[in-house]
């Protein structure tokens, strides 16, 4: 059975901050591993990754895949408070997304 | 382009009514899934398509019913509610590209929030 498994599972910082949250998986046939943010709707995509060590960027925030380990990272610097949400970490394989439970970052001005 | 849509918005059933929560996209995707949210749990797959025609259970298909006859659309049916059913459901849609069908970026709709009493 495909596992990802997210960490922490909720965090508190303060705006300035640099906050990284954490995602391993155990996933037979692994093709991709994504990142979303979810904020009381649907979530909206942030990143996929499908090579390890190729770190992708978008503004503050950016993520990189260790394949030889199983697991990933998302990196937010200098949060705001518009980056309070719950984030999905899931993997692609077999035909399908499996998601990890989330984090939840709570960002305090 | 409207994307993926989903209606109702919201439902409430009584336990044993059956009913059918409706998704469409109009960005012509092969693969299209359904999603439950409870809280605490992430979203787990119900049902998915990778084309019209073909279907497939995902990690909790019980009580739920798939069909695809058409690229565009994708209905859930729940044949006799249940209020363990009581949860947000997502429809969501994906191209195949460079992680192979259903290994890529999945665009969401805007959810269904379902109770059953």
């Amino acid at each position: 059975e495909d596992k990802v498994v997210q960490s922490p599972l909720s965090l508190v910082v303060h705006e300035g901050d640099t906050v990284t949250l954490n995602c391993s998986y155990e996933v037979t046939n692994f093709r991709s591993l994504l990142w979303y943010k979810q904020e009381k709707k649907a979530p909206t995509f942030l990143f996929m990754l499908t090579s390890s060590g190729i770190e992708k960027k978008s503004g503050r925030l950016s993520s990189i895949l260790d394949k030889k380990e199983l697991f990933s990272i998302l990196n937010i610097t200098a949060t705001q408070t518009g980056d309070s949400a719950v984030y999905l970490c899931a993997t692609g394989a077999n035909s399908k997304l499996t998601f990890g439970k989330g984090i939840t970052l709570s960002v305090r001005p | 382009n409207a994307g993926v849509t989903q209606t109702p918005k919201f439902q409430v059933l009584k336990t044993g009514q059956s009913m059918t929560l409706q998704c469409a996209q109009d960005m012509n995707h092969e693969y299209m899934s359904w999603y439950r949210q409870d809280p605490g749990m992430g979203l787990r797959l119900i049902h998915y398509s990778v084309g019209a025609g073909i279907t497939d259970q995902g990690e909790v298909p019980n009580g739920y019913n798939v069909s695809r006859s058409t690229t565009e659309d994708f209905p859930l049916r729940l044949l006799s509610a249940a209020p363990s059913q009581t949860s947000v459901y997502f429809c969501a849609s994906s191209y195949s590209g460079l992680g192979g069908i259903g290994a890529n970026e999945q665009f969401f709709g805007p959810g269904t929030r379902l109770t059953v009493l």
